[in-house]
C-alpha cells in the first residue's frame, strides 16, 4: 500500500458524458501527479501540482482539467468523453516537486467509455 | 522532444541475472527512474540515477551514463515474482516543475 488512495476503483460510462476522478496524496506529501496508461500508449504523464499550484504540464487534452485543493488531494476532471479516452488514470505523489523524489502510485481509476 | 527506447520483452531462467538497457534522448535532464508494474496495478519505485555510476538496493542495481544517454537496471537471483514490465522514466526539470517521460516497458518473464 502506498498511502495514495484514489476513487473510484472502476468507472463506466458513455461517450459525452464527464466523470470527475479523485486523489489523495501520501500524508505530507505536496506534489500530485496524474498519469493515464493505455494499451497503445503506456504510460502518459498529464499534469503536476504541487501545494496548491499548477507545476507542469504534460500531453494533457483540453478537455481535461484538473485542481489540487488546500487540503492537497487533486481531482481530474474529464469531460466530452471518447472511446478513446478508455484507459487506466493514475495518481502519483511525492514529497517535493523537483523530480528528484521517487513517487508512490495510487491503485488507478480503470474508467470504460462506451 | 524526449526519446526513451527499452526491450519490448526479455525472458530469463529463475535465480539467474537480466540486465535491462535503456537508452533516452532528452534535454534538460533532471534524473532517470526504474519503476516495476504487474499486470493492472500501480508502478512501484525501483532506483533513481542522477549522477553517473551504479546503484546497489538489494538484488537490484541500476547504472546511469548521462554523457551516453543510457542506463540499465540488473537484477539478481531472480524470482518467479519478478515477472513484471520494467519501466525506465526520465524526469526533465520545466519552469519549476518536472515531467516524468516514460518508456513503453520491458516485459520481463521470469521461467523455472
Amino acid at each position: 500500500d502506498s498511502g495514495v488512495t484514489q476513487t473510484p476503483k472502476h468507472l463506466i460510462t458513455a461517450t459525452g458524458q464527464r466523470v470527475t476522478l479523485r486523489c489523495s496524496p501520501r500524508s505530507g506529501d505536496l506534489s500530485v501527479y496524474w498519469y493515464q496508461q493505455s494499451l497503445d500508449q503506456g504510460l502518459q504523464f498529464l499534469i503536476q501540482y504541487y501545494n496548491g499550484e499548477e507545476r507542469a504540464k504534460g500531453n494533457i487534452l483540453e478537455r481535461f482539467s484538473a485542481q489540487q485543493f488546500p487540503d492537497l488531494h487533486s481531482e481530474l476532471n474529464l469531460s466530452s468523453l471518447e472511446l478513446g479516452d478508455s484507459a487506466l488514470y493514475f495518481c502519483a505523489s511525492s514529497v517535493e516537486g523537483t523530480g528528484a523524489y521517487e513517487q508512490y502510485f495510487g491503485p488507478g481509476t480503470r474508467l470504460t467509455v462506451t | 522532444g524526449q526519446n526513451i527506447d527499452q526491450p519490448t520483452e526479455m525472458t530469463a531462467t529463475e535465480g539467474a541475472i537480466v540486465q535491462i538497457n535503456c537508452t533516452y534522448q532528452t534535454s534538460g535532464f533532471n534524473g532517470l527512474f526504474w519503476y516495476q508494474q504487474h499486470a493492472g496495478e500501480a508502478p512501484t519505485f525501483l532506483s533513481y540515477n542522477v549522477l553517473d555510476g551504479l546503484e546497489e538496493k538489494g538484488r537490484f542495481s541500476s547504472f546511469l551514463s548521462r554523457s551516453k544517454g543510457y542506463s540499465y537496471l540488473l537484477l539478481k537471483e531472480l524470482q518467479m515474482k519478478d515477472s513484471a514490465s520494467y519501466l525506465c522514466a526520465v524526469t526533465i526539470l520545466t519552469g519549476g516543475g518536472n515531467k516524468l517521460t516514460f518508456g513503453t516497458g520491458t516485459q520481463l518473464k521470469v521461467e523455472l
